[in-house]
């Protein structure tokens, strides 16, 4: 079966620190993309980064980065120099076969950034 | 670009009422999905498209229909409202080729009484 694991529902981090959310995936395909989403309490599903299951480099955007260990099935999110804005929702999706429009995704996790 | 549009914003229907959403994009995106929120929960997946006539199942489709007439518009109907079906519904496309992320809309949330 497909599916996306986030195990921490909430993480609190003290502004400018760093921050990793966990993921793991499970499929036994070969080609997917894994993607982490921001939402926040306004409710809207901001794209964050992308990594896919044959890119050799880990991916980064900015302040985010995707730890991806494909032995252990793990996506993590790194956030360096946490800002109070980084507050929300984090969602961790796979998309298997990067088949364009099936996003399978982790139940979340809540960050919490104090300044 | 406005996106990718979504109408209602909110709306209550009464249990056995049908509806539809709307969700349009501008951007000529190939692929088009409806996604649905319960609280606490990560999205799942309600019915997708790969083009225009083309449309497939996903994780949840029951008491969903969905048509794809047109590249830019992808509505999803309620036949029958449930109260289980009270959440927040996304709209998404996403370009085809290589370019991966998916783009959603504001999303509708739906209240059924």
């Amino acid at each position: 079966a497909q599916k996306i694991t986030q195990t921490q529902p909430g993480m609190f981090v003290q502004e400018k620190e760093a921050v990793t959310l966990d993921c793991t995936y499970d499929t036994s395909d070969q080609s997917y993309g894994l993607f982490w989403y921001k939402q926040p309490s306004s409710g809207e599903m901001i794209f964050l980064i992308y990594q896919g299951s044959y890119d050799e480099q880990n991916a980064t955007e900015g302040r985010y980065s995707l730890n991806f260990q494909k032995a252990r099935k793990s996506a993590n999110l790194v956030i360096s120099a946490s800002q109070l804005g980084d507050s929300a929702m984090y969602f961790c999706a796979m998309d298997v076969n990067n088949q364009g429009g099936k996003l399978i995704f982790g139940q979340g996790t809540e960050l919490s950034v104090k300044p | 670009n406005a996106g990718v549009t979504q109408t209602p914003k909110f709306q209550v229907l009464k249990t056995g009422q049908s509806m539809t959403l709307q969700c349009a994009q501008d951007m000529n995106h190939e692929y088009m999905s409806w996604y649905r929120q319960d609280p606490g929960m990560g999205l799942r997946l309600i019915h997708y498209s790969v083009g225009a006539g083309i449309t497939d199942q996903g994780e949840v489709p029951n008491g969903y229909n969905v048509s794809r007439s047109t590249t830019e518009d992808f509505p999803l109907r309620l036949l029958s409202a449930a109260p289980s079906q009270t959440s927040v519904y996304f709209c998404a496309s996403r370009p085809g080729g290589e370019i991966y992320e998916q783009y959603f809309g504001p999303g509708t949330r739906l209240t059924v009484t």
